[in-house]
């Protein structure tokens, strides 16, 4: 394993309530990924990491956001959580350098969190 | 948005039988990447491509970047009941995209011939 781990595993909450995902890496990799992904839609790009503090926008970032502020952990949040955002969310990793650098090449076993 | 049309969307193996799919769009790639995912994980890498033409071995696994760069094929020879799951393709386009944004197929699923 390539020692990401995401938590929590499993999540309900309702509508409305804020909701927050961790990604902690054990790797010391450069950039971190926040995915979704949803039947008939494959896995979808949120928001990515490039270095502590440095993030940007995915193709699906609206309602979310992320911080960074150790090189081990990329926290996603849902200030309000809708019922839209349903989903199981993946956590990837690349290393700094070679021709994998900026391309997800581990992921994290997901958090599946529903929002009732 | 850019797409990937990635087939076939499933289909049934047969111990030792050779498999193939594949992802075709409209855009240009310059990176083509396949991954595996077993129920309840997360995609595991299996290949990456980085140029036109390049065809690349992982053990019974073969891909290839299409000499268009508008595809990419993934062979399995003599397959194995360990090969269930769903195979993605991934793309980064050659022009338009940001870095670190890949589009991913929406997969093809595997599964033993009943």
């Amino acid at each position: 394993d390539a020692g990401i781990t995401q938590s929590p595993r499993h999540k309900v909450t309702e509508t409305g309530t804020p909701v927050t995902l961790r990604c902690h890496q054990t790797e010391n990799h450069r950039y971190m990924y926040w995915y979704r992904q949803d039947p008939g839609h494959g896995l979808r790009l949120i928001h990515y990491s490039y270095g502590v503090k440095d993030t940007d926008k995915g193709e699906v970032s609206d309602g979310y956001s992320v911080s960074r502020s150790k090189t081990e952990d990329f926290l996603l949040t849902l200030e309000s959580a809708t019922s839209s955002q349903t989903s199981v969310y993946f956590c990837a990793i690349s290393a700094t350098g070679g021709r994998l650098s900026n391309q997800p090449q581990h992921f994290g076993d997901g958090t599946r969190l529903s929002i009732l | 948005g850019q797409q990937l049309n990635q087939s076939p969307q499933s289909m049934f193996i047969q111990e030792g039988e050779d498999v193939s799919m594949n992802c075709t769009s409209s855009s240009i790639f310059n990176t083509w990447l396949w991954y595996k995912q077993d129920p309840g994980e997360g995609p595991v890498l299996l290949i990456a491509l980085y140029k036109a033409g390049e065809l690349t071995s992982n053990g019974r696994l073969t891909a290839q970047f299409g000499i268009t760069r508008k595809d990419s094929f993934l062979n399995i020879s003599a397959s194995i009941p360990s090969d269930v799951g769903i195979y993605f393709c991934a793309g980064q386009l050659a022009h338009g995209g940001s870095q670190g944004n890949l589009i991913f197929g929406k997969g093809t699923k595997l599964s033993v011939k009943p």
